[in-house]
């Protein structure tokens, strides 16, 4: 069975403060990992996808990279407006696109 | 990405009764869309893969009797809770899978509160 585990549940940095969250994952065979951001009440936005080990990708203060077992998040010097939870998901091979998740760490980003 | 809109985006109803969720690609032709239900501070969970002009495939422990899916056409999809109960109250998400791209977009939920 495909798992997602992410760590920590909770973070709180202030403003410019850079930070890591982490997403570790058990699948048979990764098709592709993807993150997430959610704000209270939406549904998650879309951030990155990575196929494979080595694979980094950079949007903004966001940048994902991705080995064999996890993958980063990092965020370098937050916003407030980076607050949200962070979703981690991993598609498996011969799995229809369908993605298993993570429950997601919830960032506050305080001045 | 594909822009996705959810209708409603609450509804309160009586237990007993039943609430359609409409989800629909406005600006995507949607072959394949996928409904999850998410509660407060837990994972999204998939309920089921909606394919247009087919039958929807459930997960495993999802009654497909209780929550009926139809896609009728690639831009709109809809869930039917039927005989709502307080249990099933929740937040439920649907979205639009872009396969050109193998990425999934997310409608902005559903909030469903049963009395």
């Amino acid at each position: 069975e495909d798992q997602v585990t992410q760590s920590p549940e909770a973070l709180r940095l202030q403003e410019g403060e850079s930070s890591s969250l982490n997403c570790s994952y058990t699948v048979s065979g990764l098709r592709g990992l993807f993150w997430y951001r959610q704000d209270p009440g939406k549904g998650p936005e879309f951030l990155f996808t990575l196929y494979s080990a080595g694979e980094e990708k950079e949007k903004e203060r966001l940048k994902a990279t991705l080995t064999k077992k996890e993958s980063f998040l990092h965020i370098t010097a937050p916003k407030p407006e980076d607050s949200a939870t962070y979703l981690c998901a991993v598609q498996a091979t011969g799995t229809a696109s369908k993605l298993t998740f993570g429950t997601g760490t919830r960032l506050q980003v305080t001045l | 990405g594909a822009v996705v809109s959810q209708h409603p985006s609450r509804v309160i109803c009586k237990s007993g009764t039943s609430v359609k969720i409409e989800c629909r690609s406005l600006d995507f032709q949607a072959t394949t869309m996928f409904w999850y239900r998410q509660f407060p501070k837990k994972s999204l969970m998939l309920m089921a893969t909606s394919n247009e002009g087919s039958k929807a495939t459930y997960e495993q422990g999802v009654e497909k009797d209780k929550f009926l899916i139809n896609h009728a056409s690639l831009t709109l999809s809809t869930l039917t809770v039927t005989s709502a109960h307080p249990e099933d109250s929740s937040f439920y998400i649907c979205s639009v899978l872009a396969f050109s791209y193998n990425e999934q977009f997310f409608g902005p939920g559903t909030r469903l509160t049963v009395l």
